[in-house]
């Protein structure tokens, strides 16, 4: 019974490249989440999303960030023209209706 | 808006010491309360929770109680062991449904033999 899966585990990306993260939630889950972790800080909320929906997306910039959850596949997060504030971890996490979040071990994406 | 405000870290205590991490919130209304554990390299796994006031919240040692007065969810052990030493999270959410968690800043833990 796999987790929540995340890839890849580490990413660099050089400034102005495109980062994709990518987040397969627990099997039944349709619900996803991506939250953000600066160094030394808490995780902050991106964008809730249920299949081919997106649900609330405050969290997230207004430009450069955007996030899918196809019908089919794993959820995208899709970072373009990075910068070096843009160096984090990315959480993901999955749950079904009512139920609890699980989170994955998330990528950290790297700028240089 | 909602926030979490946790203890400032890090903590480091010796084996066997008595452990309080402190968490206050701020918030409309009344949220669900939540600690998460994320050891090295590793995602969060959900450590205990509590939904109402006065609910008590326990695993592996670890509790806290939901007070609404002080709007705390502090989180205590008795008697911590090594494997304890981690980054420790408060949270809150409001949605019966949705999981969206307004987490605080983390408080790492360590534990020395």
């Amino acid at each position: 019974n796999a987790g929540v899966m995340q890839n890849p585990r580490h990413l660099v990306r050089r400034r102005g490249q495109e980062a994709r993260l990518r987040c397969s939630p627990m099997k039944g889950h349709s619900h996803v989440y991506w939250y953000r972790q600066l160094p030394e800080e808490g995780l902050k909320f991106m964008v809730y999303l249920q299949k081919e929906n997106i649900i609330d997306e405050s969290g997230m910039p207004k430009e450069r960030f955007s996030a899918e959850f196809p019908k089919e596949g794993p959820s995208i997060l899709r970072i373009q023209q990075v910068v070096r504030g843009d160096s984090a971890a990315y959480f993901c996490a999955s749950s079904g209706q009512n139920t609890e979040a699980f989170f994955g071990q998330g990528t950290r994406l790297t700028v240089v | 808006g909602d926030s979490v405000t946790q203890m400032e870290g890090p903590v480091t205590l010796s084996e066997e010491a008595f452990l309080t991490i402190n968490c206050t919130y701020t918030a409309t209304g009344y949220p669900s309360l939540f600690w998460y554990v994320q050891y090295p390299g590793e995602g969060l796994q959900l450590l205990l929770k509590a939904t109402k006031a006065d609910d008590k919240g326990s695993n592996k040692g670890f509790e806290a109680t939901y007070r609404k007065e002080t709007t705390s969810f502090h989180l205590e052990k008795g008697s911590v062991q090594v494997s304890d030493s981690a980054v420790y999270f408060c949270a809150l959410k409001f949605s019966q449904g949705a999981q969206k968690l307004v987490f605080g800043q983390g408080t790492r833990l360590t534990i020395n033999p």
